[in-house]
């Protein structure tokens, strides 16, 4: 299987800012890489696919890129409305695999 | 707008079958879209569980191969997920959803545990 891995953990920015999350997969996944959001309780909401296209009504202050095996996610001002855990997962193969998920905090 | 809505029993005694069913509003689940099983242990990430095309094909996960069947009910609009030999490890929200590109539109979740 493909492990992905998100980094950081945990991260806490006040609203305004540029926040950066970080997702590396084992082996190359090509540009097959979506990005979701999840709210505690809820279930996860889809941002991003193929590593760089976003996904109809999510706000553009939302951005991700890369390809093969590192790429991020980008929110360019921070919002309130967007903390949560993002999860980042491959496609390209079976099993699709998550990243253990970061955490974001508003300060 | 497509709406999936997860439905079975939220406790399951240990060794006995999950059966869980999703059904889908506002889309034909014989359009060309896979249809998906997700799960989260509580404070956990997220798990593939599995996916169905509506000729019936199927894609699992090879950790869970050898206990899940995942299956359409056209007449009805819905798919399903049997899950067997169930232990606490498998405690956890099962979400249904969609892909169209990624998960695209997923059910609230059900949570289902497994205790005598």
């Amino acid at each position: 299987d493909i492990q992905m891995t998100q980094s950081p953990s945990t991260l806490s920015a006040s609203v305004g800012d540029s926040v950066t999350i970080t997702c590396r997969a084992s082996q190359s996944v090509s540009n097959l890489l979506a990005w979701y959001q999840q709210k505690p309780g809820k279930a996860p909401k889809f941002l991003i696919y193929k590593a760089s296209s976003l996904q109809r009504g999510v706000p553009s202050r939302f951005s991700g890129s890369g390809s093969g095996t590192e790429f991020t996610l980008t929110i360019s001002s921070l919002q309130p409305d967007d903390f949560g855990t993002y999860y980042c997962q491959h496609y390209n193969g079976y099993p699709y695999t998550f990243g253990q998920g970061t955490r974001v905090e508003i300060k | 707008q497509v709406q999936l809505q997860e439905s079975g029993p939220g406790l399951v005694k240990p060794s006995g079958t999950l059966s869980l069913t999703c059904a889908v509003s506002g889309a034909s689940i014989i359009s060309s879209d896979w249809w998906s099983w997700v799960r989260q242990v509580p404070g956990k990430g997220l798990e593939w569980i599995g996916e169905i095309y509506h000729y019936g094909t199927t894609n699992y996960n090879p950790s869970l191969k050898r206990r899940i069947t995942i299956s359409v009910d056209k007449s009805n609009n819905q798919f399903s997920l049997k899950l067997t030999s169930m232990t606490a490890a498998d405690t956890a929200v099962y979400y249904c959803a969609r892909w169209g590109g990624g998960l695209d539109v997923w059910g609230q979740g059900t949570t289902v545990t497994v205790s005598s």
